[in-house]
Protein backbone atom coordinates (compact mmCIF):
# COMPACT_ATOMS: atom_id res chain seq x y z
CA UNK A 1 0.00 0.00 0.00
CA UNK A 2 0.95 3.98 -0.35
CA UNK A 3 3.22 5.37 2.33
CA UNK A 4 1.49 8.49 4.59
CA UNK A 5 3.96 9.41 6.96
CA UNK A 6 3.12 11.92 9.87
CA UNK A 7 5.37 14.32 11.78
CA UNK A 8 6.28 14.13 14.95
CA UNK A 9 4.58 11.49 16.52
CA UNK A 10 4.89 12.92 19.83
CA UNK A 11 4.69 16.62 21.04
CA UNK A 12 4.43 17.96 24.35
CA UNK A 13 3.95 22.09 24.26
CA UNK A 14 2.86 24.85 27.10
CA UNK A 15 -0.24 25.69 26.92
CA UNK A 16 -1.59 28.88 25.49
CA UNK A 17 1.37 28.18 22.29
CA UNK A 18 0.38 26.55 19.01
CA UNK A 19 1.97 23.53 17.34
CA UNK A 20 1.73 22.15 14.14
CA UNK A 21 1.42 18.29 12.51
CA UNK A 22 2.81 17.75 9.24
CA UNK A 23 0.46 14.54 6.99
CA UNK A 24 3.24 13.60 3.83
CA UNK A 25 2.11 11.37 0.78
CA UNK A 26 5.78 9.62 0.45
CA UNK A 27 4.64 8.02 -2.81
CA UNK A 28 1.93 9.16 -4.36
CA UNK A 29 -0.31 12.47 -5.14
CA UNK A 30 -2.71 13.06 -2.26
CA UNK A 31 -5.60 15.05 -3.59
CA UNK A 32 -7.58 14.70 -0.87
CA UNK A 33 -6.75 14.68 3.17
CA UNK A 34 -8.60 14.01 6.12
CA UNK A 35 -7.50 14.37 9.42
CA UNK A 36 -8.88 12.40 12.68
CA UNK A 37 -8.74 13.07 16.24
CA UNK A 38 -8.86 10.12 18.91
CA UNK A 39 -9.54 11.09 22.51
CA UNK A 40 -8.71 8.34 24.94
CA UNK A 41 -10.81 5.20 25.26
CA UNK A 42 -13.12 6.64 22.63
CA UNK A 43 -13.32 6.57 18.52
CA UNK A 44 -11.63 8.26 15.78
CA UNK A 45 -13.50 11.22 15.00
CA UNK A 46 -13.45 12.94 11.41
CA UNK A 47 -12.25 16.48 12.27
CA UNK A 48 -12.02 17.77 8.64
CA UNK A 49 -11.62 16.64 4.64
CA UNK A 50 -9.00 19.14 2.60
CA UNK A 51 -8.40 19.27 -0.91
CA UNK A 52 -5.35 20.67 -2.75
CA UNK A 53 -5.14 24.13 -3.08
CA UNK A 54 -9.39 24.29 -1.38
CA UNK A 55 -10.08 25.64 2.07
CA UNK A 56 -10.44 22.75 4.52
CA UNK A 57 -14.26 21.37 4.96
CA UNK A 58 -14.78 21.15 8.75
CA UNK A 59 -16.91 18.78 10.76
CA UNK A 60 -19.90 19.82 12.99
CA UNK A 61 -18.48 21.42 16.28
CA UNK A 62 -14.73 21.24 15.14
CA UNK A 63 -12.99 24.84 15.50
CA UNK A 64 -11.77 26.03 12.28
CA UNK A 65 -9.83 29.07 14.08
CA UNK A 66 -8.43 26.71 16.12
CA UNK A 67 -7.36 23.43 13.94
CA UNK A 68 -6.08 25.48 10.76
CA UNK A 69 -5.56 22.82 7.96
CA UNK A 70 -3.23 23.86 5.04
CA UNK A 71 -3.15 21.69 2.21
CA UNK A 72 -1.01 23.82 -0.10
CA UNK A 73 0.64 20.74 -2.45
CA UNK A 74 -0.26 17.05 -3.46
CA UNK A 75 1.75 15.63 -0.81
CA UNK A 76 1.43 17.91 2.49
CA UNK A 77 -0.92 18.88 4.74
CA UNK A 78 -0.58 20.76 8.05
CA UNK A 79 -2.64 20.86 10.89
CA UNK A 80 -1.96 23.88 13.44
CA UNK A 81 -3.64 23.67 16.92
CA UNK A 82 -3.60 26.93 17.88
CA UNK A 83 -2.95 28.56 21.96
CA UNK A 84 -3.00 24.57 22.72
CA UNK A 85 -4.58 23.99 25.70
CA UNK A 86 -4.70 20.48 28.06
CA UNK A 87 -8.33 19.54 26.54
CA UNK A 88 -6.87 19.46 23.33
CA UNK A 89 -4.71 16.89 24.15
CA UNK A 90 -5.08 14.08 21.67
CA UNK A 91 -4.21 11.43 19.30
CA UNK A 92 -4.29 13.15 15.40
CA UNK A 93 -4.53 11.04 12.46
CA UNK A 94 -4.33 11.88 8.89
CA UNK A 95 -5.26 9.48 5.71
CA UNK A 96 -4.22 10.43 2.47
CA UNK A 97 -6.59 9.72 -1.07
CA UNK A 98 -5.15 10.12 -4.66
CA UNK A 99 -7.22 11.36 -7.00
CA UNK A 100 -10.60 9.25 -8.12
CA UNK A 101 -13.50 8.55 -6.56
CA UNK A 102 -14.71 8.42 -3.00
CA UNK A 103 -14.25 4.48 -3.28
CA UNK A 104 -10.12 5.08 -3.74
CA UNK A 105 -8.85 3.51 -0.99
CA UNK A 106 -7.60 6.40 2.09
CA UNK A 107 -3.74 5.67 3.44
CA UNK A 108 -2.90 6.36 7.24
CA UNK A 109 -0.55 8.06 9.06
CA UNK A 110 0.69 6.60 12.32
CA UNK A 111 -0.45 9.49 14.49
CA UNK A 112 0.53 12.64 16.69
CA UNK A 113 0.17 12.04 20.18
CA UNK A 114 -0.40 15.62 21.58
CA UNK A 115 -0.09 16.99 25.06
CA UNK A 116 -0.61 19.89 26.12
CA UNK A 117 0.77 20.87 29.64
CA UNK B 1 -26.03 9.83 11.49
CA UNK B 2 -23.87 6.39 11.64
CA UNK B 3 -22.47 4.72 14.91
CA UNK B 4 -20.21 1.50 15.21
CA UNK B 5 -19.98 -0.11 18.84
CA UNK B 6 -16.99 -2.38 19.10
CA UNK B 7 -18.29 -4.51 22.34
CA UNK B 8 -14.99 -5.49 23.49
CA UNK B 9 -12.22 -2.94 24.65
CA UNK B 10 -10.00 -5.87 25.19
CA UNK B 11 -9.93 -9.71 23.77
CA UNK B 12 -6.72 -11.35 25.01
CA UNK B 13 -6.47 -15.04 23.51
CA UNK B 14 -4.03 -17.38 23.59
CA UNK B 15 -1.61 -18.76 20.34
CA UNK B 16 -3.78 -21.21 17.92
CA UNK B 17 -6.97 -20.39 18.93
CA UNK B 18 -9.91 -18.40 17.06
CA UNK B 19 -11.06 -15.26 17.68
CA UNK B 20 -13.59 -12.92 17.08
CA UNK B 21 -14.02 -9.17 17.67
CA UNK B 22 -17.31 -8.07 17.54
CA UNK B 23 -18.71 -5.20 15.82
CA UNK B 24 -22.49 -3.30 15.64
CA UNK B 25 -23.13 -0.21 13.80
CA UNK B 26 -25.92 2.27 13.71
CA UNK B 27 -27.43 3.60 10.51
CA UNK B 28 -30.82 4.84 8.80
CA UNK B 29 -28.80 4.19 5.45
CA UNK B 30 -27.19 1.54 3.36
CA UNK B 31 -23.30 1.65 4.55
CA UNK B 32 -20.28 0.28 3.40
CA UNK B 33 -17.85 -1.36 6.15
CA UNK B 34 -14.15 -1.48 7.12
CA UNK B 35 -11.90 -3.74 9.49
CA UNK B 36 -8.48 -1.50 10.30
CA UNK B 37 -5.72 -2.82 11.87
CA UNK B 38 -3.19 -0.65 13.96
CA UNK B 39 0.24 -2.72 14.79
CA UNK B 40 2.44 -0.55 18.01
CA UNK B 41 3.62 2.83 16.13
CA UNK B 42 2.00 2.44 12.11
CA UNK B 43 -0.80 3.83 10.83
CA UNK B 44 -4.01 2.15 10.31
CA UNK B 45 -3.90 -0.03 7.84
CA UNK B 46 -7.28 -1.39 5.72
CA UNK B 47 -7.81 -5.37 6.73
CA UNK B 48 -11.08 -6.31 4.90
CA UNK B 49 -13.98 -4.08 3.54
CA UNK B 50 -17.63 -4.50 2.29
CA UNK B 51 -18.91 -2.33 -0.38
CA UNK B 52 -21.55 -4.99 -1.78
CA UNK B 53 -21.65 -8.65 -3.38
CA UNK B 54 -20.91 -11.10 -1.17
CA UNK B 55 -21.40 -10.56 2.48
CA UNK B 56 -18.35 -13.04 3.32
CA UNK B 57 -14.92 -11.03 2.95
CA UNK B 58 -11.97 -12.31 3.55
CA UNK B 59 -7.97 -10.68 4.03
CA UNK B 60 -4.97 -12.15 3.10
CA UNK B 61 -3.74 -12.90 6.15
CA UNK B 62 -6.26 -15.03 6.84
CA UNK B 63 -9.85 -13.00 9.25
CA UNK B 64 -12.70 -12.90 7.74
CA UNK B 65 -16.06 -10.88 8.43
CA UNK B 66 -19.39 -11.12 7.53
CA UNK B 67 -21.91 -8.37 7.07
CA UNK B 68 -24.94 -9.42 8.45
CA UNK B 69 -27.67 -6.44 7.83
CA UNK B 70 -30.79 -7.64 9.95
CA UNK B 71 -28.29 -7.82 12.85
CA UNK B 72 -26.58 -4.59 11.99
CA UNK B 73 -23.30 -6.60 12.62
CA UNK B 74 -19.49 -6.77 10.65
CA UNK B 75 -17.92 -9.18 13.18
CA UNK B 76 -14.30 -10.17 12.75
CA UNK B 77 -13.35 -13.89 13.00
CA UNK B 78 -9.49 -15.59 12.62
CA UNK B 79 -9.74 -19.90 13.04
CA UNK B 80 -5.98 -19.12 14.60
CA UNK B 81 -4.30 -16.61 15.67
CA UNK B 82 -0.47 -15.90 15.67
CA UNK B 83 1.12 -13.50 18.12
CA UNK B 84 1.92 -11.23 15.67
CA UNK B 85 -1.78 -10.14 15.05
CA UNK B 86 -1.42 -8.44 17.92
CA UNK B 87 -2.75 -4.96 17.89
CA UNK B 88 -5.78 -2.64 17.98
CA UNK B 89 -8.59 -3.54 15.44
CA UNK B 90 -10.73 -0.76 14.30
CA UNK B 91 -14.26 -1.09 12.68
CA UNK B 92 -15.53 1.62 10.46
CA UNK B 93 -18.82 2.55 8.41
CA UNK B 94 -19.10 4.91 6.04
CA UNK B 95 -22.95 6.04 4.49
CA UNK B 96 -23.33 5.15 0.90
CA UNK B 97 -22.14 7.26 -1.01
CA UNK B 98 -19.41 8.39 1.18
CA UNK B 99 -16.81 5.41 0.61
CA UNK B 100 -13.86 6.85 2.67
CA UNK B 101 -14.77 10.26 2.44
CA UNK B 102 -17.06 9.53 5.90
CA UNK B 103 -15.44 7.08 7.73
CA UNK B 104 -17.03 6.25 11.40
CA UNK B 105 -15.01 4.64 13.36
CA UNK B 106 -15.62 2.28 16.83
CA UNK B 107 -13.36 3.07 19.53
CA UNK B 108 -11.12 -0.03 19.05
CA UNK B 109 -10.39 -3.27 20.03
CA UNK B 110 -7.16 -4.29 21.16
CA UNK B 111 -6.40 -8.09 20.73
CA UNK B 112 -3.45 -9.62 23.14
CA UNK B 113 -2.35 -13.07 21.70
CA UNK B 114 0.19 -15.00 24.31
CA UNK B 115 2.23 -17.79 23.90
Amino acid sequence: GAVVSQHPSRVICKSGTSVKIECRSLDFQATTMFWYRQFPKQSLMLMATSNEGSKATYEQGVEKDKFLINHASLTLSTLTVTSAHPEDSSFYICSARADGTVNTEAFFGQGTRLTVV
Amino acid sequence: AQSVTQLDSQVPVFEEAPVELRCNYSSSVSVYLFWYVQYPNQGLQLLLKYLSGSTLVESINGFEAEFNKSQTSFHLRKPSVHISDTAEYFCAVSPVPGGYNKLIFGAGTRLAVHP
